[in-house]
């Protein structure tokens, strides 16, 4: 079956410019997470969502950062103004259920910002 | 906010021996999952433990939750070059699927054959 995909794999932006990252979760899974990771580092939470309800964005960097599941499914993180430090990778994840569960990664969106 | 602390940064091992990485918090954790991220790859889901004193083997990887809910380690035994990666511990709050999850910095593991 298929996994929770990303797109697009590689964005290259001029600083400044607005980014949108789309993920496609797992079909059925509730729960869908977005995480940035920096070279070298371990994934840090970003936003949570239940459905379409965003419950947790404690983790986005600035108001710069919005997500969105408008209809429980397919999410975007969009990124405004870039900053050369919005440079990672940034990961999507779900999962088909509220507790106790593993979160499925994909295979994440490399952002440069030049 | 919670962090899990991991070491070694890095591990050299020769292939056949074995590797162990440790993740230790502060705090007591609710429960603590592990993840193996290869080169240029995502993280994948290796375990999760909840219970204190937890010990769960998966063929070569055996997996430990402290009795005080307070660590967690990763032993393999008898490396293989497939063992190549980083392994990260995860703690979350309230579940899994629920909440985002905290990292550890992981430990990245470099095989020489």
């Amino acid at each position: 079956g298929a996994g929770v995909s990303q797109s697009p794999r590689y964005k290259v932006a001029k600083r400044g410019q607005d980014v949108a990252l789309r993920c496609d979760p797992i079909s059925g899974h509730v729960s869908l997470f977005w995480y940035q990771q920096a070279l070298g580092q371990g994934p840090e939470f970003l936003t949570y969502f239940q459905n379409e309800a965003q419950l947790d964005k404690s983790g986005l960097p600035s108001d710069r950062f919005f997500a969105e599941r408008p209809e429980g499914s397919v999410s975007t993180l969009k990124i405004q103004r870039t900053q050369q430090e919005d440079s990672a990778v940034y990961l999507c994840a779900s999962s088909p259920m509220t507790h106790y569960n593993e979160q499925f990664f994909g295979p994440g969106t490399r952002l440069t910002v030049l | 906010g919670q962090q899990v602390m991991q070491i070694p940064q890095y591990q050299h091992v020769q292939e056949g021996e074995d590797f162990t990485t440790y993740c230790n918090s502060s705090t007591t954790l609710s429960n603590i999952q592990w993840y193996k991220q290869r080169p240029g790859g995502h993280p994948v889901f290796l375990i999760q433990l909840v219970k204190s004193g937890e010990v769960k083997k998966q063929k070569r990887l055996t997996f430990q939750f402290g009795e005080a809910k307070k660590n967690s380690s990763l032993h393999i035994t008898a490396t293989q070059t497939t063992d190549v990666g980083t392994y990260f511990c995860a703690e979350s709050t309230v579940g899994g699927g629920a909440d985002g999850l905290t990292f550890g910095k992981g430990t990245h593991l470099i095989i020489q054959p």
